[in-house]
């Protein structure tokens, strides 16, 4: 069965603390990793779309990386506005583009 | 650019009571989605459009939910009869190709008493 699982559930940070955020994927053909931010109350905004392992994208305080198995979302050096819950998605190659969701990781920043 | 409406934000209705969501996408958006998001879970797709025609219905729950998309641009959810457990988010979202980036609305907030 296809599945996309990210760690951990909820991650507290200090401002300036830098961590990461895992997630792995057991998917039979992974067309593309998708990575969203959500806050309280708002839909998915879009991160960063990952196509192929090796592949590394990055905006402002935020890198992603991908390899065969997993992805992970570095955050650097965050700030009290990064507080959202992050969400990861697998594109199925054998789907129209649907969307196999993780259940987030909620990230709190305090100052 | 505007992004995807979506209508109502929120809904209060009891068990067996019926309700519809009215999603408008992005202008020129092909494809467009209906995600389930029950609290602390990640967004579950029930139903996908390109155009107007389905292309994945396989998590609707068909003897409740029904779905349609009106000249391949509006689209509307509902589901009669509702249970306890539908109370989630339902979000739109909508992508200008298939494999694309999708937008999502704010989402509507279904509690089912």
């Amino acid at each position: 069965e296809d599945q996309v699982t990210q760690s951990p559930e909820a991650l507290r940070l200090q401002e300036g603390e830098s961590s990461s955020l895992n997630c792995s994927y057991t998917v039979s053909g992974l067309r593309g990793l998708f990575w969203y931010r959500q806050d309280p109350g708002k839909g998915p905004e879009f991160l960063f779309t990952l196509y192929s392992a090796g592949e590394e994208k990055e905006k402002e305080r935020l890198k992603a990386t991908l390899t065969k198995k997993e992805s992970f979302l570095h955050i650097t050096a965050p700030k009290p506005e990064d507080s959202a819950t992050y969400l990861c998605a697998g594109a199925l190659t054998d789907s129209w583009g649907k969307l196999q969701f993780g259940a987030g990781t909620q990230v709190v920043v305090t100052p | 650019e505007a992004g995807v409406a979506q209508s109502p934000r929120y809904k209060i209705i009891e068990k067996r009571q019926s309700v519809a969501f009215w999603c408008n996408p992005i202008s020129g958006h092909a494809t467009l989605y209906w995600y389930q998001q029950i609290l602390g879970q990640g967004p579950k797709l029930l139903i996908q459009f390109q155009n107007n025609g389905v292309v994945d219905d396989s998590q609707l729950p068909k003897d409740r939910f029904s779905a349609e998309r009106l000249k391949g641009v509006d689209s509307t959810l509902k589901i009669q009869p509702a249970k306890l457990e539908d109370s989630a988010v339902y979000l739109c979202a909508s992508s200008p190709q298939v494999f694309g980036q999708a937008f999502f609305g704010q989402g509507t907030r279904l509690t089912v008493v």
